[in-house]
């Protein structure tokens, strides 16, 4: 059974620093799609951030240069590096696989999210 | 970034009404497009990828069209438990971008 369980969540002050945790089970991270969504409190999904297989990452035009996705195999663990963060970036923030088969792509498997507030 | 944008932003229907969502791309996407349903207070699952493959498991209710820049999401007879909000989803490049959602309510 896939399953995906973020950590790492919680009150932060504006400019500080957060890493938030995705633990998976039932399949390997490192031949994945690996993603992380938000959703601002009462608003709209936001995709964040991608990694796949070569460590290529890509990232929302928002967060570019503030964020840095990660994965240790190891622990087929997804991981979101969050530093200066501002009062947007409050958020659920979920971790997401993608799948990829011969007629698209999509997220087929999604945690519960973790929640990001920040505010002084 | 590609641009999608989802219309309407929430609509009414009875139970067996069709309902019909449209997201449109800024610019063409193919068909790298998916639909998603998000249930009050839950996480988003997937119903259509690749504009119009259904997902495993999900009801045929549900169907995808469109290419392009203009994509739709239609549920052929409403039921109570469609209540949700509804998004596009772009994956042709980077980044990925949502549509705004549509909440479909139940009269």
């Amino acid at each position: 059974e896939v399953q995906l369980v973020e950590t790492g969540g919680g009150l932060m002050q504006p400019g500080g620093s957060l890493r938030l945790s995705c633990a998976t089970s039932g399949f390997v991270v490192s031949d994945s799609y690996m993603n992380w969504v938000r959703q601002a409190p009462g608003k709209g999904l936001e995709w964040v951030s991608l990694i796949y297989t070569g460590n290529s990452a890509y990232y929302a035009d928002s967060i570019k240069g503030r964020f840095s996705i990660s994965r240790d195999i190891s622990k087929n663990t997804l991981y979101l590096q969050m530093t200066n963060l501002r009062a947007e970036d409050t958020a659920i923030y979920y971790c997401a696989r993608g799948t990829k088969d011969s007629s698209g792509w999509c997220l087929d498997s999604w945690g519960q999210g973790t929640l990001v507030t920040v505010s002084s | 970034a590609i641009q999608m944008t989802q219309s309407p932003s929430s609509l009414s229907a009875s139970v067996g009404d069709r309902v019909t969502i449209t997201c449109r791309a800024s610019q063409d996407i193919k068909n790298e497009l998916g639909w998603y349903q998000q249930k009050p207070g839950k996480v988003p699952t997937v119903l259509i990828y690749a504009a119009s493959i259904l997902q495993s498991g999900v009801p045929p209710r549900f169907s995808g069209s469109g290419s392009g820049t203009d994509f739709t999401l239609t549920i052929t007879s409403l039921q109570p438990e469609d209540l949700a909000t509804y998004y596009c989803l772009q994956d042709n490049s980077y980044p990925l971008t949502f549509g705004g959602g549509t909440k479909v309510e139940i009269k």
